[in-house]
C-alpha cells in the first residue's frame, strides 16, 4: 500500500520569504503522480502543483516549484515570495496507476504566513 | 464554468433525520467522487462514480447511499447518522473515468453536524 508522509505538521514564514515544504512516499508503482493541494479556511481544496513520475524536469507553477526525489522518494515544496493568501493547510498526495481512483494524502502542514 | 457546487454549505441533523447532500458541476466530468474529512485529518475517499456509475466503495456504513442522477449532479444520501458522522464532506470531479494521471477538481463542502 501507498504512504505518504509529512514530517512538519505547522510551519511558519514571514511574507516575502521562501519556505520549504516536505513530503515523502512510499510506493512500488512505477507509473505515478504526486501533488500538492492547498486548503484555506475557506475549506476548498485547491491543486497547487502536480508531478508526473516519469518526468525528471521539476515542475513549477508562479511561486510554487517541487523538488522531485525519485530515488529518495522524496517531494517537497517550495514557496518563494510568501503572501498572506499562501497561508493554509498544505496536503502532499499520491495517485498511483494500480489504485487509479484513490488519492491518497499525507496528514498536512499548517502553513501560517506572518506579515 | 470551472466550479463544483455544493449545498448546503452547513447542515445540522439529528440522528433520526433524512437529509441529502448535493454536488454539480458542469465541466463535463465523467468522474466524481464523495471524500469525508474530520478536523484537521486529511480527506478519506468514500465513493468513487465513473460514467454515472459506482466504481468505488470504501466500506463506508449504509446509513450513507451515494446516487449519480446524471453525469453533472452527484448526491449524498444520509440516514440514522451517528455523531461521530460529523465532518466536512467533500466532493470533487475529474475529467475522465478517473485515471490516475487525472486532476480533481474539488468544491468548497458541506459541514455537516449530527446531534
Amino acid at each position: 500500500a501507498q504512504t505518504v508522509t509529512q514530517s512538519q505538521p505547522e510551519m511558519s514564514v514571514q511574507e516575502a520569504e521562501t519556505v520549504t515544504l516536505s513530503c515523502t512516499y512510499d510506493t512500488s508503482e512505477s507509473n505515478y503522480y504526486l501533488f500538492w493541494y492547498k486548503q484555506p479556511p475557506s475549506r476548498q481544496m485547491i491543486l497547487v502543483i502536480r508531478q508526473e513520475a516519469y518526468k525528471q524536469q521539476n515542475a513549477t507553477e508562479n511561486r510554487f516549484s517541487v523538488n522531485f526525489q525519485k530515488a529518495a522518494k522524496s517531494f517537497s515544496l517550495k514557496i518563494s515570495d510568501s503572501q498572506l493568501g499562501d497561508t493554509a493547510m498544505y496536503f502532499c498526495a499520491f495517485r498511483g496507476e494500480g489504485g487509479s481512483e484513490k488519492l491518497v494524502f499525507g496528514k498536512g502542514t499548517k502553513l501560517t504566513v506572518n506579515p | 464554468d470551472t466550479e463544483v457546487t455544493q449545498t448546503p454549505k452547513h447542515l445540522v441533523m439529528g440522528m433520526t433525520n433524512k437529509k441529502s447532500l448535493k454536488c454539480e458541476q458542469h465541466m463535463g466530468h465523467r468522474a466524481m467522487y464523495w471524500y469525508k474529512q474530520k478536523a484537521k485529518k486529511p480527506p478519506e475517499l468514500m465513493f468513487v462514480y465513473s460514467y454515472e456509475k459506482l466504481s468505488i466503495n470504501e466500506s463506508v456504513p449504509s446509513r450513507f447511499s451515494p446516487e449519480c442522477p446524471n453525469s453533472s449532479l452527484l448526491n449524498l444520501h444520509l440516514h440514522a447518522l451517528q455523531p461521530e458522522d460529523s465532518a466536512l464532506y467533500l466532493c470533487a470531479s475529474s475529467p475522465g473515468q478517473g485515471a490516475y494521471n487525472e486532476k480533481l477538481f474539488f468544491g468548497s463542502g458541506t459541514q455537516l453536524s449530527v446531534l
